[in-house]
């Protein structure tokens, strides 16, 4: 059973392009996480979705950032206008059911994300 | 209080020692909490779950005290490979359910 995949591992972009992070959870989960840990700082829950549904987006930015998981294929982080602060490693987590007391998320190898 | 909060460390300790890691959380309505381990530059990884008082696997022992809102980790015979970064890590709860809030971590070197 292959882990979360996440691609690309690593992505250059220049101020003002735009950034696209792939996410395919394990296979049998359809909860999707992703979290974005900046240099020197801890992980950061940014958005959880099901599949075609966006359940909590309370720590995405307000402004250019998006994210989908649609009904096929899989979860996408959209990051448009990147900003050189915007570079930080993005980590997609997947569990078969919401965490709880008997699941844990299971991480992706993440996409380091560097803004020139 | 900040949602978890760790020891700032680092903690540099020899081979075979014994060392011990806190973290406070101010969700009381808490149920479950793990401890992941991070190495540099990778992905974290579940270390362990704590569901009740406490749980024990191998040279790791995990404590929880809910009065105090207090976990701590436990490791017993220092290796080498035990050299990453601890998270200490709090699942949401109510509309956040998903959500894992992360604390800084702590570093923990062993050398030989």
């Amino acid at each position: 059973n292959a882990g979360v995949m996440q691609n690309p591992r690593h992505l250059v972009r220049r101020r003002g392009q735009e950034a696209r992070l792939r996410c395919s959870p394990m296979k049998g989960h359809s909860h999707v996480y992703w979290y974005r840990q900046l240099p020197e700082e801890g992980l950061k829950f940014m958005v959880y979705l099901q599949k075609e549904n966006i359940i909590d987006e309370s720590g995405m930015p307000k402004e250019r950032f998006s994210a989908e998981f649609p009904k096929e294929g899989p979860s996408i982080l959209r990051i448009q206008q990147v900003v050189r602060g915007d570079s930080a490693a993005y980590f997609c987590a997947s569990s078969p059911l919401r965490t709880g007391v008997d699941n844990e998320q299971f991480f992706g190898p993440g996409t380091r994300l560097t803004v020139l | 209080r900040k949602e978890v909060e760790q020891d700032p460390g680092p903690f540099n300790v020899p081979e075979g020692a014994t060392v011990a890691f806190n973290c406070t959380y101010s969700n009381s309505a808490s149920q479950s909490f793990f401890w992941y381990r991070q190495d540099c530059r990778k992905e974290p990884k579940l270390l362990m779950s704590v569901y009740s008082s406490g749980n024990e696997d191998g040279r790791f022992t995990a404590q929880l005290n809910r009065a105090s809102q207090y976990i701590s980790l436990l490791i017993r015979d220092s290796k080498l490979s035990d050299s990453a970064t601890y998270l200490c890590v709090v699942p949401g709860g109510g509309t956040s359910y998903g959500k894992l809030t992360f604390g800084q971590g702590t570093i923990l070197t062993v050398h030989p």
